[in-house]
């Protein structure tokens, strides 16, 4: 069945470092790619997604490309803030006769400190 | 304003005491799905629903029931709770080809 695997966590930066937090998966079709993000005492919030190979998600400075060759979908800031600190979550959707279901990955936990 | 809204945030309750969490959407979303965070394993779905009257297994329904009566809402029902579904739950809508839009998440304590 259909996975995904993302780094562990916590990832600890110090301000207006580069981020990336890998996250590769497995499908049987063509997935739409996504990645969440989850505050402190917050649902999930979509941040980015990218719905066919070589596209490039975007939203608040996070990028992410679907690369189908190497089943990647790696989120990437240049420069991240106090405020990013949160849960990441990668995750797949694949549309199977029974529905749209979403596949995520375990989450990272990002800290930024000052 | 477009949402997923959940009820209640918080609950604690017996084991064995009925309970249902409420879910309503308000953006015409023909996908309504249920999740379940826990520590180190991520969300996990429960069931999940195409449209009215449609509704399937995820990957941990066991303990769980559903019903989809009405486009907007997507109720879930713990029949006979045990400890072990102590957890914090989130149902999530979405259009075709979208992602989807969260609640704010139930937790559920059961005692």
């Amino acid at each position: 069945g259909d996975s995904v695997t993302q780094m562990e966590g916590p990832v600890t930066l110090s301000e207006e470092a580069f981020l990336t937090i890998n996250c590769t998966y497995t499908a049987t079709g063509y997935p739409s790619l996504f990645w969440y993000v989850q505050y402190p005492g917050e649902g999930l919030q979509l941040l980015l997604k990218a719905t066919k190979a070589d596209d490039k998600g975007s939203n608040k400075g996070f990028e992410a490309t679907y690369r189908k060759e190497t089943t990647s979908f790696h989120l990437e800031k240049g420069s991240v803030q106090v405020s990013d600190s949160a849960v990441y979550f990668c995750a797949l959707s694949e549309f199977t006769g029974g529905g749209n279901k979403l596949t995520f990955g375990t989450g990272t936990q990002l800290k930024v400190e000052l | 304003e477009a949402q997923v809204t959940q009820n209640p945030r918080y609950l604690i309750t017996v084991t064995g005491k009925k309970l249902t969490v409420t879910c309503s959407q308000n953006m015409n979303h023909e996908y309504m799905s249920w999740y379940r965070q826990d520590p180190g394993l991520g969300l996990r779905q429960i069931y999940y629903s195409m449209n009215v009257e449609v509704t399937d297994k995820g990957d941990v329904p066991e303990g769980y029931k559903v019903s989809r009566k009405e486009k907007r809402n997507f109720p879930l029902i713990l029949e006979s709770p045990s400890p072990n579904q102590t957890s914090l739950y989130f149902c999530a809508s979405s259009s075709m080809g979208n992602g989807y839009t969260f609640g704010s998440g139930t937790r559920l304590t059961v005692v």
